[in-house]
């Protein structure tokens, strides 16, 4: 079955500090897999999507990495700002008989405080 | 420019009621998706078009929930009738097709159902 586990399931940390957000995966076979930041009451909005043969992708302050082998993810945020205040998602897609399969993770709440 | 735009942004309305909404995609994208989110179950994707035609229904919860696309700028996904357990937020996406499954899906900011 497939699955996509995301930690810390929430995150307290103060501005300007730096984090890491992990998500581990068994999905088969593998597509890609994205990073989605979710502000409260608002849609998804896409961060990074890496496939198979990407080991990291930045934007910005956000970066993500991979590792295909261990199927294992992070998202790593640098300088911490009020506004990054959000759930944070992990998905992995897989592509079977044409069509598109996504396997969402939980997401992590982080939270930054002043 | 525009980005996805749903409506209504909330509804809440009785069990047994019909419920539709509706979503126009970003000018030019070419796949649709509709996703559900809940406490309990996270995002889960419902249907999804490519150019109009529906590829893959299976996140369908039941027949009491269709979805179509007249057009390349519009889609509604309809539930007839709606229980309780229907509530959620339902969200649509849209895509630029070409470059395969690697580009970024673009979210509307959702429609907050409530059935009472």
């Amino acid at each position: 079955k497939n699955q996509v586990e995301q930690s810390p399931q929430s995150l307290i940390i103060l501005e300007g500090k730096n984090c890491t957000l992990q998500c581990n995966y068994t999905v088969s076979p593998f597509s890609n897999l994205r990073w989605y930041k979710q502000d409260t009451g608002r849609g998804p909005v896409s961060l990074t999507i890496m496939t198979f043969s990407e080991n990291t992708k930045s934007n910005g302050r956000y970066t993500a990495t991979l590792d295909a082998d261990t199927k294992q993810s992070s998202l790593h945020i640098t300088a911490s700002q009020l506004s990054d205040s959000a759930s944070y998602i992990c998905v992995v897609s897989s592509i079977a008989g044409g069509s598109y399969i996504p396997t969402f993770g939980r997401g992590t709440s982080l939270i930054v405080h002043p | 420019d525009a980005g996805v735009i749903q409506s209504p942004r909330h509804e809440v309305t009785e069990m047994g009621q019909e419920v539709t909404l509706r979503c126009k995609p970003i000018s030019g994208h070419n796949s649709l998706f509709w996703y559900r989110q809940t406490m309990m179950r996270g995002l889960e994707l419902l249907i999804y078009f490519n150019n109009n035609v529906p590829i893959d229904d299976s996140g369908m919860p039941e027949d009491r929930f269709s979805a179509k696309m007249p057009n390349a700028s519009f889609s509604t996904l309809k539930i007839q009738p709606s229980e309780p357990r229907d509530s959620a937020v339902y969200f649509c996406a849209s895509t630029r097709r070409a470059g395969g499954d690697n580009q970024p899906q673009h979210f509307g900011d959702g429609t907050r159902l409530s059935i009472l």
